[in-house]
């Protein structure tokens, strides 16, 4: 159990919908990053969070957004949602030293 | 945003032989570095991490090395068991701690 907590585990969905990913990060950690895994393909970063901060944003499409709250837990929001966006999003957490992160079992979403 | 490479996507051992995963990185900022280890329909778990300051670190059959002038790092794992049959993920950290991750490479270790 890594501590970091991701809901829902699965989720399936239609064109056009708009749903809410969950993490709850370690106890303590500021860092939240979520990425998204295609096929099993690499792990593409798509933004990173630091105490309720945007920190980074990576290749993260205008259709999705992000954002951490103050008890430190983060949302995920992907709207008009397209074939294509099925993947496993992955939450990871960490502290600020050492940078380990630690990731959450990931959301599975399918998009019908 | 390709900063972090693993070149080869699949590697094929026999168990026993060590394997040895390699990567690249293309940002000078990068000053920690991770390895990860991701089985199916899990999340990655961290394996073992080394610092820009250091080249080696080991940690029971896993070895890091970092060799900063070629910003390349590498992990060997020796010996290889059956068990060690995963993707791995290569991941760099700046100081803002942004962490990237390469495309993975599946090794397979077979009896």
């Amino acid at each position: 159990d890594s501590g970091v907590t991701q809901t829902p585990k699965h989720l399936i969905t239609a064109t056009g919908q708009r749903v809410t990913l969950r993490c709850s990060p370690r106890s303590g950690d500021l860092s939240v990053y979520w990425y998204q895994q295609s096929l099993d393909q690499g792990l593409q970063f798509l933004i990173h969070y630091y105490n309720g901060e945007e920190r980074a944003k990576g290749n993260i499409l205008e259709r999705f957004s992000a954002q951490q709250f103050p008890d430190l837990h983060s949302e995920l929001n992907l709207s008009s949602l397209e074939l294509g966006d099925s993947a496993l999003y992955f939450c990871a957490s960490s502290g600020d030293f050492p940078p380990e992160a630690f990731f959450g079992q990931g959301t599975r979403l399918t998009v019908v | 945003d390709q900063q972090v490479k693993q070149n080869s996507p699949s590697l094929s051992v026999q168990e026993g032989r060590i394997s040895i995963l390699n990567c690249d990185y293309t940002n000078s900022m990068f000053d920690y570095f991770l390895w990860y280890k991701k089985y199916p329909a899990e999340g990655p778990t961290f394996l073992i991490s080394i610092s820009s300051i250091k080249d080696k670190n080991e940690d029971g059959r896993f070895t890091v090395f970092l060799n900063k002038s070629a910003k390349h790092l590498s992990l060997h794992i020796v010996p290889s068991q059956p068990g060690d049959s995963a993707v791995y993920f290569c991941a760099a950290s700046a100081e803002n701690n942004d962490m990237r991750f390469g495309a993975g490479t599946r090794l397979t270790v077979k009896p």
